[in-house]
């Protein structure tokens, strides 16, 4: 069935740290990913998307690395800060499926001073 | 600010009774979706519009129905409300399917 799980429910780490949060798939067919962050009583956010055909994508601090062969979604963000304090969902969007984004549980981010 | 704007932000309404949602997209965006997040479920596909037709349908009870009127506005209707159906709902849109889609901040629904 179709499923997005994430490894970790909570993450914490020291200010200035690298962060790396993971996320699985199950659906092969999909073949659009994006990483949203939501922050305490807000909308989720949106920070990076991938396509299937890539395999990694940057942006500001955070870079997205896909590995379709195990079926793995991984967020990347360097010197975290304070402020990147949320909880972080990925999400997947299936080939042929319209933009039915199935997101995964979440994982909270907790940095630490 | 996403730029998709959602009224009202907080609504509390008792057992039985009828809602509607309202959910502007981002201006230019044609695609609209409704999710639902509540503690133990987390964020839920409702539905999806895009240019005024239903796209993709999620699990959405029959309670709950959805359109997207020619000026690409949505509303989702809530009826027969139960205490279970308090959750926060999003709306969300992109430019065309398949692309980034940006959140509204949701509406929290309280049924007491």
């Amino acid at each position: 069935g179709e499923s997005v799980g994430l490894h970790l429910p909570t993450l914490s780490v020291q200010e200035g740290d690298n962060s790396i949060i993971n996320c699985a798939y199950s659906n092969s067919a999909s073949d659009y990913f994006i990483w949203y962050k939501q922050e305490s009583g807000k909308g989720p956010q949106f920070i990076i998307d991938i396509r299937s055909n890539m395999d990694k994508r940057q942006g500001q601090r955070v870079t997205v690395l896909l590995n379709k062969t195990v079926k793995h979604l991984s967020l990347q963000i360097a010197a975290t800060q304070p402020g990147d304090s949320a909880v972080y969902f990925c999400a997947e969007n299936r080939k042929g499926g319209g933009n039915k984004l199935t997101f995964g549980t979440g994982t909270q981010l907790k940095v630490e001073l | 600010d996403s730029g998709v704007t959602q009224t009202p932000k907080h609504l509390i309404t008792a057992t039985g009774q009828r809602v509607t949602l309202r959910c502007s997209p981002r201006s230019g965006d044609l695609s609209v979706y409704w999710y639902q997040q509540s503690l133990d479920q987390g964020l839920q596909f409702l539905i999806q519009y895009y240019n005024g037709e239903e796209r993709a349908k999620g699990n959405i009870l029959e309670r709950f129905s959805a359109q997207q009127f020619p000026d690409l506005h949505s509303e989702l209707n809530l009826s027969s409300l139960e205490l279970g159906d308090s959750a926060l709902y999003f709306c969300a849109s992109s430019r065309t399917v398949n692309t980034e889609a940006f959140f509204g901040q949701g509406t929290r629904l309280t049924v007491v």
